[in-house]
């Protein structure tokens, strides 16, 4: 079975300037998450879909980033214009389930380092 | 709110010594889960274990061992006989399934352990 994939892996860019990643999660999988991870601390939670709507966004800086899951598969974050803080990991992980009470555990992808100059 | 803290930023052992990095959580809910992953130079989070609120019992998986102690909100995970392989990142985290954001991981700050030859 296929991991969860995301790509770019790494990724440079210019303050002011807007960056796209994407994660395809493992295959059949309703529940997706994003997540930044600064250097030195813990994954924090940006985003949760199940299937193709919102679950959780509270922690997502919505003056500059975006995420969507349009199909209820893949999807995409966006950030625009960046700035100097949000160069950090971004990590995406999948579960089986989209319910409450689930009992799945998340399974990461590789991650895409960022860094912004 | 539910919280994790790891107060060990860095351990550092010798090959084949025993090494214990320690996790509390805090947590409202009397439902929730633990894990323990490890975070290779690679970046890739990889899972090494979950335990639920009601499984008090200290698991084994060859040199790794866990020990849940609810009177003390903490889940430590000990190393045997370490080895080079394994030094890493590692991060404990907590989740709440029938939470808002259900399912959401909340990251420790994560150890650093660095094992030498």
């Amino acid at each position: 079975e296929a991991g969860v994939a995301q790509s770019p892996r790494y990724k440079i860019i210019e303050k002011r300037q807007s960056v796209a990643f994407w994660c395809n999660p493992i295959s059949g999988h309703a529940t997706l998450y994003w997540y930044q991870q600064i250097l030195g601390q813990g994954p924090k939670l940006l985003i949760q879909f199940q299937n193709n709507g919102v679950v959780d966004d509270s922690q997502l800086p919505k003056d500059r980033f975006s995420a969507e899951r349009l199909k209820g598969v893949d999807s995409t974050l966006k950030i625009q214009p960046a700035k100097l803080e949000d160069s950090a990991v971004y990590l995406c992980a999948s579960t089986p389930s989209g319910r409450a009470g689930s009992t799945d555990t998340q399974y990461f992808g590789p991650g895409t380092r960022l860094t912004v100059l | 709110a539910q919280k994790v803290t790891q107060a060990q930023t860095e351990i550092s052992v010798v090959e084949k010594e025993d090494v214990t990095l320690d996790c509390v959580y805090e947590t409202r809910d009397t439902t929730y889960y633990l894990f323990w992953y490890k975070q290779p130079p690679s970046g890739e989070l990889v899972f090494l274990i979950r335990r639920n609120s009601f499984d008090e019992q200290n698991e084994i998986s060859g040199r790794y061992s866990w020990n849940f102690q609810k009177s003390t909100s903490s889940f430590n995970f000990t190393i045997t006989a370490s080895q080079v392989v394994d030094s890493a990142v590692y991060f404990c985290a907590l989740s709440e399934p029938f939470g808002t954001s259900y399912g959401k991981l909340t990251f420790g700050q994560g150890t650093i352990l660095t094992v030498h030859p």
